[in-house]
C-alpha cells in the first residue's frame, strides 16, 4: 500500500468515449500530479496541483481535463482520445512545502484507446 | 530549466555482478536528486534520495548512489545484483523551490540474468 490509490488499474476505451481516471492519496499531502508514461519515452509531467489549484499544465491537449476537488483527490477526465494516448497514467502526491521530500506514486492506470 | 540524462537505456548484467546506472543532471539552481525503481505493471517506488551532507547515499535493497557536484552526476550502484533487481530505474531532480514537480530521466532497464 503506497498511500496513493488509482482506479481503475486498466481501462480500454473507444475514441468517442468519455471516461475518468481517479486518484486518491491518504498521506496528508497538498500537491498532486499527473504523469504520462508511454513506451520508450520518458515520464511526462502533465499537470501539477498545489492546494487544489492548477499550477502547471505542460501543453497537454484539451481532450485531457484534470479536476482537483480537494487536496486528497485528483481526477483526469478523458474524451475523444487518440490511439497515441494509450499509455500508463501515473498519479503522484507530495508535500509542496518541502522540495526535499519525495513524491509518492500510485500504481497507475493502463489506458488503451481503440 | 533543469534536465536529467540517463546515459544507458538498457543494462544487462549477470546475477551477483556489480552494476552502475548513470545519471547526469543540469540545473542553474540547487536541486535535490532521487532514484526510483519501477517493477512491471507497478508505479514508481523511491530507492534513495540526496538532499545534502554526505555525498554517498544508501537506499533500499542494497543500492547506493554518489552525488558528484563537479560532474553533475548521481550514479546508482549495487555491488551484487539479484534476479529480483530486474526493473526500470529512473533518476529524477527537483529544484529547491516549493511547489515544483520532479523531472525524470528516460529510465534505464536493468536486466539481471543467471
Amino acid at each position: 500500500e503506497t498511500g496513493v490509490t488509482q482506479t481503475p488499474r486498466h481501462l480500454v476505451m473507444g475514441m468517442t468515449n468519455k471516461k475518468s481516471l481517479k486518484c486518491e492519496q491518504h498521506l496528508g499531502h497538498n500537491a498532486m500530479y499527473w504523469y504520462k508514461q508511454s513506451a520508450k519515452k520518458p515520464l511526462e509531467l502533465m499537470f501539477v496541483y498545489n492546494f487544489k489549484e492548477q499550477t502547471e499544465n505542460n501543453s497537454v491537449p484539451s481532450r485531457f481535463s484534470p479536476e482537483c476537488p480537494n487536496s486528497s483527490h485528483l481526477f483526469l477526465h478523458l474524451h475523444t482520445l487518440q490511439p497515441e494516448d494509450s499509455a500508463l497514467y501515473l498519479c503522484a502526491s507530495s508535500n509542496r512545502n518541502n522540495a526535499n521530500t519525495e513524491a509518492f506514486f500510485g500504481q497507475g492506470t493502463r489506458l488503451t484507446v481503440v | 530549466a533543469q534536465s536529467v540524462t540517463q546515459l544507458d537505456s538498457q543494462v544487462p548484467v549477470f546475477e551477483e555482478a556489480p552494476v552502475e546506472l548513470r545519471c547526469n543532471y543540469s540545473s542553474s539552481v540547487s536541486v535535490y536528486l532521487f532514484w526510483y525503481v519501477q517493477y512491471p505493471n507497478q508505479g514508481l517506488q523511491l530507492l534513495l534520495k540526496y538532499l545534502s551532507g554526505s555525498t554517498l547515499v544508501k537506499g533500499i535493497n542494497g543500492f547506493e548512489a554518489e552525488f558528484n557536484k563537479s560532474q553533475t552526476s548521481f550514479h546508482l550502484r549495487k555491488p551484487s545484483v539479484h534476479i529480483s533487481d530486474t526493473a526500470e530505474y529512473f533518476c529524477a531532480v527537483r529544484i529547491d523551490q516549493a511547489g515544483t514537480a520532479l523531472i525524470f530521466g528516460k529510465g534505464t532497464t536493468l536486466s539481471v540474468s543467471s
